[in-house]
């Protein structure tokens, strides 16, 4: 069982956009820094978000991350096929002293 | 570029030991947190230990405390996860990966990942 809550897929057809849910409490999210990451089977996992909502050189303006409260979402805009993955959130947790992740998400592009 | 690679995988019996490494380049290591997460057949990412730049600090998540020793050759930039008294429940790919760290914190997100390694704990 994740500290992080996620659903566990989402699916969108090629252009279409998709937001990813990161749900947590006020001593994970609530008070901490998100960051996404993307991972792709056989590949090595490639961070997509951090501090929330900045990006890592590289990482092109489709994906964009928020947080509201205990909440944070990940969007990504005009769905390519090369963008299935499942996708993680994570964020320090100050009552574990440990980073914790979600369960992650599932992205099919349809 | 940063590369991150790790080797050392394999089967091993239940109550048995494997020594895992990351060969790590393209950055200065020192300078670095370093960390090993891993990720459990259909299961999410489960962080594992951390390690200062200088090796004087390090934390481990409660389930492989005292049977995981997080270590690394600043010499060699490369980073070591002992791993002993296996249980079947440490079966995972295993991953190397920089931490960021704010200040004198741990780290609270990873830049950079290796592909990581496959561990099977299995008789």
């Amino acid at each position: 069982q994740s500290v992080l809550t996620q659903p566990p897929s989402v699916s969108a057809a090629p252009g279409q956009k998709v937001t990813i849910s990161c749900s947590g409490s006020s001593s994970n999210i609530g008070n901490n820094y998100v960051s996404w990451y993307q991972l792709l089977p056989g590949t090595a996992p490639k961070l997509l978000i951090y501090d929330n909502s900045r990006r890592p050189s590289g990482i092109p303006d489709r994906f964009s991350g928020s947080k509201s409260g205990t909440s944070a979402t990940l969007g990504i805009t005009g769905l390519q096929t090369g963008d299935e993955a499942d996708y993680y959130c994570g964020t320090w947790d100050s009552s574990l002293s440990a980073v914790v992740f979600g369960g992650g998400t599932k992205l099919t592009v349809l | 570029e940063v590369q991150l690679v790790e080797s050392g995988g394999g089967l091993v019996q239940p109550g048995g030991s494997l020594r895992l490494s990351c060969a790590a380049s393209g950055f200065t290591f020192t300078s670095y947190w370093m960390s090993w997460v891993r990720q459990a057949p259909g299961k999410g990412l489960q962080w594992v230990a951390n390690i200062k730049q200088d090796g004087s600090e390090k934390y481990y998540v409660d389930s492989v405390k005292g049977r995981f020793t997080i270590s690394r050759d600043n010499a060699k930039n490369s980073l070591y996860l002992q791993m002993n008294s296996l249980r079947a429940e440490d079966t995972a790919v295993y991953y190397c990966a920089r931490g960021i760290a704010a200040r004198d914190y741990q780290p609270y997100y990873f830049d950079y990942w290796g592909q990581g390694t496959l561990v099977t704990v299995s008789s």
